[in-house]
């Protein structure tokens, strides 16, 4: 069975720490990862990562993937207020069609 | 259009009626995706589209479920006899550009 896998399910913080997300997966047909960051309903896309080693880079968000290890981290530094939101990875697998995998997703939460 | 669009944005529903709920994709986008999200899950997979057809229809939870889109625009995802445990926001998403896909603000369904 395809899994995702994040990790923590919930962190809360203070304002200026920096955070490290984790996400795990275990699927067969691997084509990509994607991160996304949900506020109130509709998540919003922040990276797609198809390559090992390369890190993508977003102002303070950056995040890089480790098919070695079956995982990927998104780093977040001097956090403010507004990422407090839920963080989502998928993973991108094709079985005839491509699918998207979900995790359960990290509940960030930054403190004044 | 500007966004991903999707009606009702709440719906509340007596136990055992049909609903029907409609989502407008990005315009020239080829590809749109239903999930599912209950209350504290991850994102869940319901089916995929690529044009007016559905080469993915495996994350559909039961028989009570179905989508159809026409026309390669217009989805409409149709629950028929609901139950309490259909309760969860609705999700659509539209991609031209592979996997890099265009939520909308999602139907908030509520069985009671």
């Amino acid at each position: 069975e395809d899994k995702v896998v994040q990790s923590p399910l919930s962190l809360v913080v203070h304002e200026g720490d920096t955070v490290t997300l984790n996400c795990s997966y275990e699927v067969t047909n691997f084509r990509s990862l994607l991160w996304y960051k949900q506020e109130k309903k509709a998540p919003t896309f922040l990276f797609m990562l198809t390559s090992s080693g390369i890190e993508k880079k977003s102002g303070r968000l950056s995040s890089i993937l480790d098919k070695k290890e079956l995982s990927s981290i998104l780093n977040i530094t001097a956090t403010q207020t507004g990422d407090s939101a839920i963080y989502l990875c998928a993973v991108v697998i094709i079985q005839g069609a491509q699918k998207l995998v979900f995790g359960q997703g990290t509940r960030l939460t930054i403190n004044p | 259009g500007a966004g991903v669009s999707q009606s009702p944005s709440n719906k509340v529903t007596e136990k055992g009626k049909d609903v029907e709920l409609r989502c407008d994709p990005i315009s020239g986008h080829t590809a749109l995706y239903w999930y599912r999200q209950s209350l504290g899950q991850g994102l869940e997979f319901l089916i995929y589209f690529q044009g007016n057809s559905a080469p993915d229809k495996s994350g559909l939870p039961s028989d009570r479920f179905s989508a159809e889109r026409t026309g390669g625009s217009v989805s409409t995802l149709t629950i028929q006899r609901t139950q309490q445990e259909d309760s969860a926001v609705y999700l659509c998403a539209s991609s031209f550009v592979a996997y890099e896909q265009y939520f909308g603000p999602g139907t908030r369904l509520t069985v009671t």
